[in-house]
């Protein structure tokens, strides 16, 4: 079964620093990833979907995929203190339907 | 605007009592999902519609079922309820596959007492 961990668990960094996250994940077949971002106490909106190796931006956030390390980051460029959330990475792998999530890393940008 | 509704936002119930928990989405997507999320735990499939009457359980299915008569609609079905069915209780849709993004709704909180 997949296996998705995220790191850092908790991140704080200044407003308009570069923040980046890290999404590990066990089956190398794997070929869907995103990243989804819920802020408190509400439901998650996708940031960005990738799905061969490399980069893929969307706004202010990139996502790189090296699947032979088995990994995936997120990169947010210049946050704000509205960029303070809850970021999930999922991971899926063919043409089923079940996404694995991460836990989540919680990413506070302070003023 | 892509939407995907759920009602109650917040429900309290006891234990042994039953729970509905509604979900829609108005973009025709095939695919719907239920999905609750817990600290610690992160965010775990319980059930996965993949048309009106086409449910296949997900990772956790144990306590819950679920109904959709309907495209747009899917419920959760909690018979006599749990505390440790005390969560937050997410639906999404998809147009089919995972391989497509997978649109979420606010959330219901529900407390079991």
């Amino acid at each position: 079964q997949q296996k998705v961990q995220q790191s850092p668990e908790s991140l704080t960094v200044s407003e308009g620093a570069m923040a980046s996250l890290n999404c590990t994940f066990s089956d190398r077949s794997s070929d869907n990833f995103r990243w989804y971002r819920q802020h408190s106490g509400k439901g998650l909106e996708v940031l960005v979907s990738i799905f061969s190796d490399g980069e893929k931006e969307e706004g202010s956030f990139t996502a790189h995929l090296n699947r032979a390390s088995l990994h995936v980051f997120l990169h947010i460029r210049e946050p704000q203190p509205s960029d303070s959330a809850l970021y999930l990475c999922a991971v899926s792998r063919g043409t089923g339907s079940k996404l694995s999530f991460g836990k989540g890393a919680k990413l506070t940008v302070s003023p | 605007d892509m939407k995907v509704t759920q009602m109650p936002r917040y429900l309290i119930k006891r234990m042994g009592e039953n729970v509905l928990l509604e979900c829609g989405q108005d973009m025709s997507h095939e695919t719907m999902y239920w999905y609750r999320q817990d600290p610690g735990l992160g965010l775990q499939l319980i059930y996965i519609s993949y048309d009106v009457d086409s449910n296949s359980e997900g990772d956790i299915p144990k306590g819950y079922r679920v109904s959709r008569k309907k495209r747009e609609h899917f419920s959760l079905i909690l018979d006599s309820a749990k505390t440790n069915q005390t969560s937050v209780y997410f639906c999404a849709s998809s147009p089919g596959t995972a391989q497509d993004t997978q649109y979420f709704g606010p959330g219901t909180r529900l407390l079991v007492l």
